[in-house]
């Protein structure tokens, strides 16, 4: 069966520091694969997916960036920080077309200080 | 008009009640729709999808009218672990391939 991992849990992050979140999933090919990020009581901001390796759609102009290094790796990075990027990131991933349904990580608690 | 829109609540019910959300989609031409649940600083996962005509899932109950472009989520017998926050998903939308996500409903079943 298919998992997604998604790393870490939790993170503090000072303000113009960079960013790191790493995102795999294990048990299938080529799956299209979505970064996004959600505020406090808000609802779900879509910042990149991907539909195949080195594929990258961006959503919404920011200082964030992704990259699809491998089929099952997405990678979502910043190299300086803003208070504005506190929020749950949550990787998700399916098959099919963009349209199927997804499913989501863990995610990832992040608060900028 | 949103893509996606949905009553934010909340909705308090008690406990063995029968619970009914609304959604309203825009894209008269959006052919998939799904039911997320989102706990409490927990990712969405997915309840149900949608389909043309109903479908029946233990006490979850989904529906779907395309001439109103509205998709409905029934809950009968409501149990405190139905507390959650329901996300109304539909896609695609005007040329984006992508799901949208409606902003949710929050849900609280009182004892």
């Amino acid at each position: 069966s298919q998992t997604i991992h998604q790393w870490p849990a939790t993170l503090v992050q000072p303000v113009g520091s960079p960013l790191s979140l790493e995102c795999t999933v294990e048990g299938t090919s080529n799956p299209n694969l979505y970064w996004y990020r959600q505020a406090a009581g808000r609802g779900l901001q879509l910042l990149f997916y991907s539909v195949g390796i080195g594929q990258i759609s961006s959503e919404v102009p920011q200082n964030l960036s992704a990259s699809r290094p491998q089929d099952r790796q997405f990678i979502l990075s910043s190299k300086k920080l803003l208070l504005s990027d506190s929020g749950f990131y949550l990787c998700a991933w399916s098959v099919g077309g963009l349209w199927e349904p997804q499913h989501f990580g863990d995610g990832t608690r992040l608060s900028i200080l | 008009r949103k893509e996606v829109e949905q009553d934010p609540g909340p909705f308090n019910v008690p406990e063995g009640a029968t619970v009914a959300f609304n959604c309203t989609y825009s894209n008269s031409a959006s052919q998939s729709f799904f039911w997320y649940r989102q706990d409490c600083r927990k990712e969405p996962k997915l309840l149900m999808s949608v389909y043309s005509s109903g479908n029946e899932d233990g006490r979850f109950t989904a529906q779907l009218n395309r001439a109103s472009q509205y998709i409905s989520l029934l809950i009968r017998d409501s149990k405190l672990s139905d507390s959650a926050t329901y996300l109304c998903v539909v896609g695609p939308n005007f040329g984006n391939e992508k799901l949208t996500f409606g902003t949710g409903t929050r849900l609280t079943i009182i004892p």
